[in-house]
């Protein structure tokens, strides 16, 4: 079963820093997903990468999938308090399923004006 | 578009007793998946089901089980419930967005407490 590492498990930081969280497997990923879950809701899907060393950019969100498909970053510009919640990264385990999603323990970033 | 639905929101109950969760998902998807998030575990998969039939299941012990209806709304039961099963039972439906892209949308889940 393939596992996925997230770090750091917890940051704290001041409105306009900036921050990366990082998602690390030893085996290779088909895909990655980014999830931001807020207290009280379900996790939303940030973004899906596929393609090693491929970058993508939400507004001050970047993600970036490592050449060897076996690590990701995220990376937030002068994070904002609306920017609080538990990242999680996925992936899609295969088997023919399309909704078999396995998770890393998330990084839970508080953001603090 | 309606988001997925899942009720109830809260629950309470007492260890031995059973439970059934509903999750109604986004119309058109008729993939539907289970998960449970708790702090130490995290977010672990429990099953899927597509077209009323159930397609992958993780590894959780039989007392927990599901079913998908014909208009795909899914039901997930726990019998003989545990104080360990205190937990956010969430549901998600998806869909293929292309090669190795799932889009999975999730509900706000049922939390559920076992006193």
């Amino acid at each position: 079963t393939q596992l996925l590492e997230q770090s750091p498990q917890f940051l704290s930081i001041q409105e306009g820093e900036n921050l990366t969280v990082y998602c690390n497997s030893s085996s290779v990923f088909s895909s990655l997903q980014w999830y931001r879950q807020e207290p009280g809701e379900g996790p939303v899907l940030l973004v899906t990468v596929v393609t090693g060393g491929e970058v993508k950019k939400l507004k001050r969100l970047t993600f970036q999938f490592g050449d060897a498909r076996k690590d990701s970053s995220l990376h937030i510009t002068a994070a904002q308090p609306g920017d609080t919640g538990l990242y999680l990264c996925a992936n899609l385990r295969y088997g023919g399923s399309q909704g078999n999603l396995i998770f890393g323990k998330g990084t839970k970033l508080s953001v603090k004006p | 578009k309606a988001g997925v639905t899942q009720t109830p929101r809260y629950l309470i109950k007492t260890r031995g007793q059973q439970v059934t969760l509903s999750c109604s998902p986004i119309s058109g998807h008729r993939s539907v998946s289970w998960y449970q998030q708790t702090p130490g575990q995290g977010l672990q998969f429990l099953f899927e089901y597509f077209s009323e039939t159930q397609r992958n299941k993780g590894n959780f012990p039989g007392r927990f089980s599901g079913r998908q209806f014909s208009n795909s709304r899914s039901e997930m039961n726990v019998s003989t419930l545990e104080l360990g099963d205190s937990a956010l039972y969430l549901c998600a439906s998806s869909f293929w967005a292309g090669k190795d892209r799932v889009e999975a949308f999730f509900g706000q889940g049922t939390r559920l407490t076992v006193v």
